[in-house]
């Protein structure tokens, strides 16, 4: 069974352009963690989404950013015009349900904005 | 809202012996997780230890262990006969009872020394 996978592990981008961060989650898992890790920082929740669905927002910032979890594929997180502040490494975790089940989290991607 | 702070952003110890890092956190909720997670350089996230907060006793996992202080919101981890591997960061998390959004700490880095 193949862990959380998240494509690609290494993105650049320079300023403006659009990043598109892939996350495939845990066989039979359908529900799907963003998290945020600024450099010497811990990760910070961004969103959460069920198959087609959000069900968090909450730590999304209100403009440039997007996430979808269509029913078929993998989860988008989206960056929009992106500015030097977005380099970050961006973790996924997927979960079977959210009763006492853990979070697997992939290798996350490192988003560099030059 | 909950938080989480680690107040070492560095700590080293000899290997074989034994390291305790620190955690507090905030929280009115009563029934909740608490986990520590490990940082290699590979980025990837390693799940260490767990505890649920209705369970009085401390989990262990081999050489490592908790001491999960509820009243005074405290949670340190305990690593025993320390081993070059374990160095990496250390994340301390919180988790509400029901949902698998993690609030992070900031992290402690560990180095083992030789």
């Amino acid at each position: 069974n193949a862990g959380v996978m998240q494509n690609p592990r290494h993105l650049v981008r320079r300023r403006g352009q659009e990043a598109r961060l892939r996350c495939s989650p845990m066989k039979g898992h359908s529900h799907v963690y963003w998290y945020r890790q600024l450099p010497e920082e811990g990760l910070k929740f961004m969103v959460y989404l069920q198959k087609e669905n959000i069900i968090d927002e909450s730590g999304m910032p209100k403009e440039r950013f997007s996430a979808e979890f269509p029913k078929e594929g993998p989860s988008i997180l989206r960056i929009q015009q992106v500015v030097r502040g977005d380099s970050a490494a961006y973790f996924c975790a997927s979960s079977l349900s959210t009763v006492n089940t853990e979070a697997f989290f992939g290798q996350g991607t490192r988003l560099t904005v030059v | 809202a909950q938080t989480v702070t680690q107040s070492q952003p560095e700590m080293s110890v000899q290997e074989a012996e034994t390291v305790t890092l620190s955690c507090t956190y905030d929280t009115s909720e009563s029934d909740y997780y608490l986990f520590w997670y490990k940082q290699p350089p590979s980025r990837q996230m390693i799940l260490v230890i767990r505890q649920e907060a209705y369970k009085q006793q401390n989990a262990t996992e081999n050489r490592f262990s908790v001491n999960f202080q509820k009243a005074a919101k405290s949670f340190s981890l305990k690593i025993s006969d320390s081993q070059l591997g374990d160095a990496a960061m250390y994340f301390c998390a919180y988790r509400m009872q029901y949902g698998n959004k993690l609030v992070f700490g900031a992290g402690t880095i560990l180095r083992v020394k030789s």
